[in-house]
């Protein structure tokens, strides 16, 4: 049965802080990881991976996949107030079935 | 513009009536999904749509009912089955194929379902 686990399941940092959220994932017919932030409504997309080893980088946020361990890393460098969300960890198969995890709920404290 | 969008924002069910969340994109998407999201808690798939006239069940459709008769549609019917059925519906899309683009969903607005 396809899995997405994400830990920890919530998270208090203080402004400044550095970040790593893990997504683990046991899926068949892999084809993508995909990261997504939720604040009050739709996820917005962050990241896709495919390839291990290959670091994403955007602003303050970064991602990594390991194919071979099964398990991808957002990290959150600085962390600010605005960074307060739940962050999604999903994975994509061949057959375009697209599947969550619970979700990461990160409080960023002033 | 192009986008994806769900109606109504709200919607009252009373015991034991059936409705239907609608979904409609206008990005020329292929695959079209359907998940829900109770308080604190991740996405589940409901249902997911590859093509036009065809379905897939995810991992909670028991006491819902999809169909895909047009590529812009998909919508969801809430019937008297499902026991449980406030929470947050969340209908995405997005193209078949490889790469960042392809691979991104997007999201509607969403519907909240609230029993009466």
């Amino acid at each position: 049965e396809d899995k997405v686990v994400q830990s920890p399941l919530s998270l208090v940092v203080h402004e400044g802080d550095t970040v790593t959220l893990n997504c683990s994932y046991e899926v068949t017919n892999f084809r993508s990881l995909l990261w997504y932030k939720q604040e009050k409504k739709a996820p917005t997309f962050l990241f896709m991976l495919t390839s291990s080893g290959i670091e994403k980088k955007s602003g303050r946020l970064s991602s990594i996949l390991d194919k071979k361990e099964l398990f991808s890393i957002l990290n959150i460098t600085a962390t600010q107030t605005g960074d307060s969300a739940v962050y999604l960890c999903a994975l994509k198969t061949s057959y375009d079935k697209v599947i969550f995890g619970p979700g990461t709920s990160l409080s960023v404290i002033p | 513009d192009g986008g994806i969008t769900q109606s109504p924002k709200y919607l009252f069910r009373k015991e034991g009536q059936n409705v239907t969340l609608s979904c409609e994109q206008n990005l020329n998407h292929d695959a079209m999904y359907w998940y829900r999201q109770d308080p604190g808690q991740g996405l589940r798939l409901i249902y997911y749509s590859q093509i036009v006239n065809d379905f897939q069940k995810g991992d909670i459709a028991e006491g819902y009912s999809v169909s895909r008769e047009k590529k812009e549609s998909f919508p969801l019917t809430v019937t008297s089955a499902q026991k449980n059925p406030t929470a947050f519906y969340l209908c995405a899309s997005s193209i078949r194929g490889q790469g960042a683009a392809q691979e991104t969903q997007y999201f509607g607005p969403g519907t909240r379902l609230l029993v009466l």
